[in-house]
C-alpha cells in the first residue's frame, strides 16, 4: 500500500502567517490527493480535492499543489478559525490512505 | 442536504461482533460510493472499507476477513458488520460519501466503538 508521510506533525503559527503542510507519497500517485480539516470532536471537512481544486464554500486562502509524490496545502494568511488538524489523503489501486495529520496551533 | 447518521456503536468484549448502521438522507446510498473511515482516540484517520455503486467492495488489510460492508436500498442504509473484534478496532467510526472512488465530500457525525474486556 502507498504510504503518505505528512509533515510537520505540529506547527505553531500566528494569525496572518503563511502556512505550508507537505505530504510525500511512497510512490507516484498522479493527482489523486485531497486535504481535510478536522476540529476537536467533529468529523473532517473537505478543503481541497484532486490536488488543487478548492471545495465549494472553502475560503480562497486555502490552496493545494503538487504532483507525483509531493503535495502541499498552503494557507496564505492564517485566520483564528484555521487552528485545527489537517490530513492529506490519497487514492491509488483500490486503497485509500491518510497522512498522520498536522496540528496547527496558536503561537 | 446530505445527512449521514451512524448508530450501533458501544462497548463490546474482544472477539465479539457489532453491526454499525448509517442512515442516509439527501442521497441514494446504492447510487453512490460509500465508505467507512475510523479514528482511534487521539489518533489519525484510517480508511476501513468502501462499497462502489456497482456493488464492488474493498477493505483495509487490518479488517479484511473480519468486517463486511453492505447496503440496503429499501431503507437507504449503509452497514458495517464487524466480527472478531480486537482492542485495536476501538475507534470513532465515520460513515461517508466518496466522490467516485476518489475523495470524501460528506461525513456522518461518527459513532464510538470500544472493544475492551
Amino acid at each position: 500500500d502507498i504510504q503518505m508521510t505528512q509533515s510537520p506533525s505540529t506547527l505553531s503559527a500566528s494569525v496572518g502567517d503563511r502556512v505550508t503542510i507537505t505530504c510525500r507519497a511512497s510512490q507516484s500517485i498522479g493527482t489523486r490527493v485531497a486535504w481535510y480539516q478536522q476540529k476537536p470532536g467533529k468529523a473532517p471537512n473537505l478543503l481541497i480535492y484532486r490536488t488543487s481544486n478548492l471545495q465549494s464554500g472553502v475560503p480562497s486562502r486555502f490552496s493545494g499543489s503538487g504532483s507525483g509524490t509531493e503535495f502541499t496545502l498552503t494557507i496564505s494568511s492564517l485566520q483564528p478559525d484555521d487552528f485545527a488538524t489537517y490530513y492529506c489523503q490519497q487514492y491509488s489501486s483500490n486503497s485509500w490512505t491518510f497522512g498522520r495529520g498536522t496540528k496547527v496551533e496558536i503561537k | 442536504e446530505v445527512q449521514l447518521v451512524e448508530t450501533g456503536g458501544g462497548w463490546i468484549q474482544p472477539g465479539g461482533s457489532l453491526r454499525l448502521s448509517c442512515a442516509a438522507s439527501g442521497l441514494t446510498v446504492s447510487r453512490n460510493y460509500m465508505t467507512w473511515v475510523r479514528q482511534a482516540p487521539g489518533k489519525g484517520l484510517e480508511w476501513v472499507s468502501i462499497i462502489y455503486s456497482g456493488g464492488t467492495t474493498y477493505y483495509a488489510d487490518s479488517v479484511k476477513g473480519r468486517f463486511t460492508i453492505s447496503r440496503d436500498s429499501s431503507n437507504n442504509t449503509l452497514y458495517l458488520q464487524m466480527n472478531s473484534l480486537r482492542a485495536e478496532d476501538s475507534a470513532i467510526y465515520y460513515c461517508a460519501k466518496m466522490v467516485s472512488n476518489d475523495y470524501i465530500d460528506a461525513w456522518g457525525q461518527g459513532i464510538l466503538v470500544t472493544v475492551s474486556s
